[in-house]
């Protein structure tokens, strides 16, 4: 099925950097969603994304939904351990079909 | 609020047996989701309902998969027979409502999941 295109697949810090991931895709999104899956666990929603343009912060992290709707990223500052984890990025479309298309993940590991 | 509740957790079964997974979405939320997670294929949407009614079933692998919803509050993803290439992480997605035009209708919210392994 279709997938977005989410990049890097995996990133390798030391604790305290910054870290930025993005998702680009073919197709426009109304809805970008941005999700982190500990070990054992469900993904759990970090941020969501409603219209062009649109800014969001929560805490450390910051998204951006892109204003040609086809791609968002996802910035963690002065990363600490427990940032570690699987990023995924998603998409969605309001009307038509309510499924969210997912990014294959970023995987991040942090070196303390 | 509790969350996305899936049961059990864990299961390991053997070729053949049948398999049935649950899960409680959110109270008030009216669109469920059923994923399968692995490592190959990433998360893979199976099916997803819509007050009740399933909607798009369109990922459900093989004639073997089967969901149901009998309420608002309970659903089950049962497979029969299950084989050892069935063995993934299935997940369960609930989120707010359905009307087509609400914003944030998308954002979904999944629970723990179940990690299946059929030997």
């Amino acid at each position: 099925g279709q997938q977005l295109n989410q990049s890097p697949q995996s990133m390798f810090i030391q604790e305290g950097e910054d870290v930025s991931m993005n998702c680009t895709s073919s197709s426009i999104f109304n809805t970008w969603l941005w999700y982190k899956q500990d070990p054992g666990e469900g993904p759990v929603l970090l941020i969501a994304l409603y219209k062009a343009g649109e800014l969001t912060s929560n805490g450390r992290l910051t998204a951006q939904f892109g204003i040609t709707r086809k791609d968002s990223f996802l910035n963690i500052s002065a990363s600490i351990p427990s940032d570690v984890g699987i990023y995924f990025c998603a998409g969605g479309r309001i009307q038509g079909a309510q499924k969210l298309v997912f990014g294959q993940g970023t995987r991040l590991t942090i070196n303390p | 609020d509790a969350g996305v509740i899936q049961s059990p957790r864990h299961e390991v079964t053997e070729m053949g047996q049948e398999v049935t997974l649950r899960c409680k979405p959110i109270s008030g939320h009216n669109s469920l989701f059923w994923y399968r997670q692995t490592m190959m294929r990433g998360l893979e949407l199976l099916i997803y309902f819509n007050n009740n009614v399933p909607i798009d079933d369109s990922g459900m692998p093989e004639d073997r998969f089967s969901a149901k919803m009998p309420n608002a509050s309970f659903s089950t993803l049962k497979i029969q027979p299950s084989e050892p290439r069935d063995s993934a992480v299935y997940f369960c997605a609930s989120s707010p409502h359905f009307s087509g035009l609400a914003v944030g209708q998308e954002t979904q919210y999944f629970g723990p999941g179940t990690r299946l392994l059929v030997l």
